[in-house]
Formats: C-alpha cells, structure tokens, sequence
C-alpha cells in the first residue's frame, strides 16, 4: 500500500500556462481532499471530492481552478493560466472514513510559478 | 480571529527536555488532529482526537472538550523531532479541515 501519491513533487509554470496536479489516494480510500499551503500560511480547505462528485467547493477560487476525482484514476487539481499567486504547496488527503480513520497526505507538490 | 490558535508559535529547546504545544479552537468539532511537518516535507497525521488522551512512543496528546484546548507533549526530546507541528480540528458542520498556523519546533543537541 504506497500511501498517498502526489505528482510531480515539483512543477514550473509559466505564467499563463496550465498546471495539471495529479493525486492518487490510498487504495480502498473514496473520500479526497485537496489544500493549499501558501509560502509562510497554514494550508487552506480547497475542494472534497468523492467519486466523480465533487462534496464541497467552497474553498476554490472561482476562476481557473477546478477539480476532478473520476471513477477510474487519479483525482486532478487544474489551474488554468497560472499566476505567481498561485505559486504554493498542494496537499492531497485521502480517507476511507474520516471520521474514524482520519486522514492521510501525500507529500504535496511544489508549484513554482515564474 | 483564527478558529484554531497555536502556541508558541517558534519554541527552541535543548535535547531531552519536555515540550508542550497548545491549541485552542472556537468551533464546534468532531474532532481534532495533530500533524507534523518537516521543512519541504509532507504532512504526517500523529494523532486523531475527540475525547481524552492518546499516547505514542514519545508523543501524548490530550484534549478538554469543555474547555476547547488541546495539548501536544514531546518527552525526552530529541532533534530529529523537529519539524513544525500543526492543529487542525474537523468542524461538526461540514467537512473541511480548519488548520492552525503551526508551532515551528527546533531541538538543538
């Protein structure tokens, strides 16, 4: 059981460009959450998903962000035509019931954004 | 004012003594986690809590549901727990981790 997976660890966007996120959460786990972690902030609730269902938005900027947690693979984090703002650590978190078992994060990915 | 405040926010310590780290919360929760972070790293869950007292190796956490505060305690600390170590409580009414700002901890040996 490989845990959380999170790819890549780091990525590099020029402004304008899109940045795809990618997560794979524990096997068996249906529950996905995705953070942010701005440089020198706490993390910050973006979007819960459940399979092919996104729970919970509130989180998310209203533009150029979106979520994806499809039936088969992993779940997407995309922003569009990226600006340095954007520039943060992304977290996934996966559970099979969080309320019992808790949460597990992968190791995030770094955006860079130049 | 944050919903979960942490405290200290920096605390340097010499190997072997006892670290407490403080959180409170303004919220009604489900429960509330304690998480460790290492400089570029991930995020590790350390404890999950919604009563009482739980204990691993050199770690304890504790929680006063009456009270709104939680505890972090480290004995006979050493430098490999440093790290920055966060609160975060699940609310009663949605699903979102609210996460504290974290208390940046460094052992020196």
């Amino acid at each position: 059981n490989a845990g959380v997976m999170q790819n890549p660890r780091h990525l590099v966007r020029r402004r304008g460009q899109e940045a795809r996120l990618r997560c794979s959460p524990m096997k068996g786990h249906s529950h996905v959450y995705w953070y942010r972690q701005l440089p020198e902030e706490g993390l910050k609730f973006m979007v819960y998903l459940q399979k092919e269902n996104i729970i919970d938005e509130s989180g998310m900027p209203k533009e150029r962000f979106s979520a994806e947690f499809p039936k088969e693979g992993p779940s997407i984090l995309r922003i569009q035509q990226v600006v340095r703002g954007d520039s943060a650590a992304y977290f996934c978190a996966s559970s099979l019931d969080p309320l019992v078992y808790g949460y597990t994060f992968g190791s995030g990915t770094r955006l860079t954004v130049v | 004012k944050n919903e979960v405040e942490q405290s200290p926010q920096n605390l340097t310590a010499q190997e072997g003594e006892f670290i407490t780290i403080n959180c409170s919360y303004s919220v009604g929760i489900s429960a509330l986690h304690w998480l460790q972070q290492h400089p570029g790293g991930g995020i590790v869950s350390l404890f999950m809590l919604s009563s009482g007292k739980k204990k691993h190796g050199r770690l304890i956490a504790t929680i006063n549901i009456q009270e709104k505060h939680s505890s972090l305690h480290i004995t006979a600390s050493h430098p490999r727990d440093s790290a920055v170590y966060i609160c975060a409580v699940d609310m009663d009414s949605n699903y979102q981790l609210i996460w504290g700002a974290g208390t940046k901890l460094i052992i020196k040996p």
